[in-house]
């Protein structure tokens, strides 16, 4: 099986810097995917990686660690709309399926309070 | 318009009945994925199809059935709606061939089951 976990609300300020952390427990990693959902919306793709290391993304970036099962994502200059939860969602091996799937985290609820 | 669509967006149902939740995508990708989202649980996925002879269950398919009517359309039916099915329904489509293998999400259907 496989165990993801990251923080279930963060408060921020406008303008600030916020970091959101995922850990997380699987074998056959092939894989970590940011979404970001607004309330009652689809989840959007903010990101991935795959090897150890930052990927930038304007405002967003996202880190991997594979060795400690450690990713987080980072977010600066804050505005109101990033008000939204979070998902965090490893792709690895699905037992028996003999493919990849998408595991999510249960999301973090980010508030941006001016 | 949108690359991914599902109908209804909205439905209220009562126990017994059997209804169907439709995805349509317009991006050419040949994986499409049902997942389900409640309140506190995140989102988990119920059934995925990898191309138009290919079905494979989820984590969650007891309950639900699908159907791959051809590349850009992927349906998924409840037999017997019960409430514990209330929930928040997403299509996703991902093309392995653009790679990451990124998942795309549709706009999502809010199912009650009375």
């Amino acid at each position: 099986g496989q165990n993801i976990d990251q923080p279930t609300e963060m408060t921020a300020t406008e303008g600030a810097i916020v970091q959101i952390n995922c850990t997380y427990q699987t074998s056959g990693f092939n894989g970590l995917f940011w979404y970001q959902q607004h309330a009652g919306e689809a989840p959007t793709f903010l990101s991935y990686n795959v090897l150890d290391g930052l990927e930038e993304k304007g405002r967003f970036s996202s880190f991997l660690s594979r060795s400690k099962g450690y990713s987080y994502l980072h977010l600066k200059e804050l505005q109101m709309k990033d008000s939204a939860s979070y998902l965090c969602a490893v792709r690895a091996t699905y037992s028996g399926a003999g493919s990849y799937q998408l595991t999510f985290g249960k999301g973090t609820k980010l508030s941006v309070i001016p | 318009d949108a690359d991914v669509t599902q109908t209804p967006r909205n439905r209220i149902t009562k126990t017994g009945k059997r209804i169907m939740l439709e995805c349509s995508q317009t991006k050419g990708h040949d994986r499409m994925y049902w997942y389900r989202q409640d309140p506190g649980l995140g989102l988990r996925l119920i059934y995925y199809s990898f191309d138009v002879k290919d079905i494979n269950k989820g984590e969650i398919s007891d309950g639900y059935s699908v159907s791959r009517q051809a590349q850009a359309k992927f349906s998924l039916s409840l037999e017997s709606a019960i409430p514990n099915q209330t929930a928040l329904y997403f299509c996703a489509t991902s093309d392995p061939r653009q790679g990451t293998d990124t998942q795309y999400f549709g706009p999502g259907t809010r199912l009650t089951v009375l």
